[in-house]
């Protein structure tokens, strides 16, 4: 199974501060995601990455959140000015493409206080 | 849009009881069909899929038949252990995305 490791594990920070989340994908997908989950919620669908442009977004995804992959290699989920109700877990994962099947990474937990 | 539904839980079953954890989806398009465990304090692995209706999913013991004449891609296994506790995610795939159902907390005591 393919392998995506996340960092940090845990980030604090305070409401209206930017975060940088990070994702590093072991193997060699072409498709990167993030999703968010709210403590005891579902998982949510934020945006899809494909090519150096965002495929897909969800509502959510509104003008605080970008994505980029600056190095061809880490995949990025930036939080211009957090909110206490970003405080969630978010996960990245990779997949071969639409349709398909996803890996997720073990997720940062996110707190805005 | 896209959903999908999850029985409520905590499901709480003795060792070696059978499971069976119900999901139904949204008919749209074509999709495929997932189940993925999140065990206490981890990320999403993914358990099992379908690509098709009647193909039917394994791994680790349990079982899901991809169902489209009732839109339903129900988990079961026939022997739970106690390592199986934790909480499952019924998945369907979208243009790009995956749609979760809610999750369902199993609980399995010795």
């Amino acid at each position: 199974e393919p392998e995506v490791t996340q960092t940090p594990s845990h980030q604090v920070t305070q409401m209206g501060q930017e975060v940088i989340l990070r994702c590093v994908p072991i193997s060699n997908h072409l498709y990167f995601y993030w999703y968010r989950q709210i403590l005891g919620q579902k998982v949510e669908f934020l945006v899809s990455f494909y090519n150096n442009e965002i495929s897909e977004k969800s509502e959510i995804f509104d003008d605080q959140f970008s994505v980029e992959r600056p190095d061809g290699s880490n995949f990025t989920l930036k939080i211009r000015s957090t909110k206490l109700e970003d405080s969630a877990m978010y996960f990245c994962a990779i997949g071969p493409g639409q349709g398909y099947e996803q890996y997720f990474g073990p997720g940062t937990r996110l707190t805005v206080t | 849009g896209d959903s999908v539904t999850q029985m409520e839980g905590p499901v709480t079953l003795s060792e070696e009881a059978f499971l069976t954890i119900n999901c139904t989806y949204t008919a749209t398009g074509y999709p495929s069909l997932f189940w993925y465990v999140q065990y206490p304090g981890e990320g999403l692995q993914l358990l099992l899929k379908a690509t098709k209706a009647d193909d039917k999913g394994s791994n680790k013991g349990f079982e899901a038949t991809y169902r489209k004449e009732t839109t339903s891609f129900h988990l079961e296994k026939g022997s739970v252990q106690v390592s199986d506790s934790a909480v499952y995610f019924c998945a369907r795939s979208g243009y790009s995305t995956l749609t979760f159902g809610k999750g369902t907390m199993l609980l399995v005591s010795p």
